[in-house]
Formats: structure tokens, C-alpha cells, sequence
């Protein structure tokens, strides 16, 4: 296993447009999250499941974006009617909670949208 | 709200020199969190601090912990070029294990030869 992995890595849209990303985690680990970093700040918390559930969401989430792991594996985050304001790096991470080490987050590359 | 305050937010530095930067937190946790990110890339753990005093160090780089002041430091000894980087440290402020994590604003360093 190499690690979290994102798709796409690069994205631009038009605004308006739904874009939606997805994420492949570490294989044995049941946590997974979704970070949104703007230029010269850092990650924010965005939601974050345990298996299929999604256990919180953050307030920055508004009602134009949703996220899903149906079947507690990869996930997916879309965004729809996109808006200038949207253009960040989405960052994925995941971690094994309820294991020996159940504390560490592990990144993965992340996808750039770019709204234009 | 949780705050995560890093300090400084930008620091350049000689090479061979030492330095510390200071990550302050407001609310209770004793799980806190270092990464690295170079332009353009996603998050490189560095470090993990789970208890009060908890101390490690990784080649030129030491972090600390002190719950109680909320408060813990990443220490640069005779820094090197190669430590040209953005630094995070995050606060968990989940109950029972990994949760969310709340980042400060990061600390870019730049190490001139």
C-alpha cells in the first residue's frame, strides 16, 4: 500500500460547474477526513467518517457540498455550483482508529480546484 | 472556538544556526501534532506528542510537549538548507482518538546558506 491517494490531482472548473473529488485511503484504516487549505493558511476541517458514517461536519461545509463513503472504503466530496471562493487544495487523510496507534492522520497529495 | 497560535509566522534563518518555533493552543488536549509541507505538496508528519512532557526528536529537529501551559515547541538545531519548509502543528480536540485536527496558520521557514 503506498499511502492516500487522490484523484484528480488538478482540477478547473468553471463557476457554476459541480466538481467532485475523490479519495482512496490507507486500505485498513476505517477514519477518514476531509481538510480544505487556502493559499498561506492552513488545512481546515471539513467532515470526517468512521466506516460508512459520517460522524461531523464543520460549519464551512454550506449545503453545496456532500460527502459520501458508501461502502466505508474511497470517498468522494462534491462541490456544486462552484464559486470562486471554492478554489483551495482539498486534502484527504485517513487513520486507523481503535488501533495501537490510533492518533496519527496521514495525508495524501490533494486535489487543487481551481474555479474560474 | 479552539485557536491554534504559531510564532513566528515567518522566519529566515543562516545556516548552522538554532531556532524555535512556538505553537500555543487555547483549549485542553494532549494530543498535538507537527507537519511539514513544501510548496505545493500535501502534509509530512514529523512528529506526534501524546502526553504532557513528551519529547522527539528526529535529526535536527525536536518537538515538545507541555499540556499544561498548552504550549509546545519545535526546536531547529543548526538548521540546513534542506529544512527550507512550511511548518504545522495541529491540536486534537477529539475524545476518545483521532478526530479533527486544528492547525495554526504555519511557520515558513527559510534556511540561507
Amino acid at each position: 500500500d503506498t499511502g492516500v491517494s487522490q484523484d484528480p490531482r488538478h482540477k478547473i472548473t468553471k463557476r457554476g460547474q459541480n466538481v467532485t473529488f475523490r479519495c482512496d485511503p490507507i486500505s485498513e484504516h476505517n477514519r477518514l477526513y476531509w481538510y480544505r487549505q487556502t493559499l498561506g493558511q492552513g488545512p481546515e476541517f471539513l467532515t470526517y467518517f468512521q466506516n460508512e458514517a459520517q460522524l461531523e461536519k464543520s460549519r464551512l461545509l454550506s449545503d453545496r457540498f456532500s460527502a459520501e463513503r458508501p461502502k466505508g472504503s474511497f470517498s468522494t466530496l462534491e462541490i456544486q455550483r462552484t464559486e470562486q471562493g471554492d478554489s483551495a487544495m482539498y486534502l484527504c487523510a485517513s487513520s486507523l482508529w481503535g488501533g495501537t496507534s490510533s492518533y496519527e492522520q496521514y495525508f495524501g497529495p490533494g486535489t487543487r480546484l481551481t474555479v474560474t | 472556538e479552539l485557536k491554534v497560535e504559531q510564532n513566528p509566522l515567518f522566519l529566515s534563518m543562516q545556516e548552522g544556526k538554532n531556532y524555535t518555533i512556538y505553537c500555543n493552543y487555547s483549549t485542553t488536549s494532549d494530543r498535538l501534532y507537527w507537519y511539514r509541507q513544501d510548496p505545493g505538496k500535501s502534509l509530512e508528519s514529523l512528529f506526534v506528542l501524546l502526553s504532557n512532557g513528551a519529547v522527539k526528536q528526529e535529526g535536527r529537529l525536536m518537538a515538545s510537549l507541555d499540556t499544561k501551559a498548552r504550549l509546545s515547541t519545535l526546536h531547529i538545531t543548526a538548521a540546513v538548507h534542506d529544512l527550507s519548509a512550511t511548518y504545522f502543528c495541529a491540536v486534537d480536540i477529539g475524545q476518545g482518538g483521532s478526530e479533527k485536527l486544528v492547525f495554526g496558520k504555519g511557520t515558513k521557514l527559510t534556511v540561507n546558506p
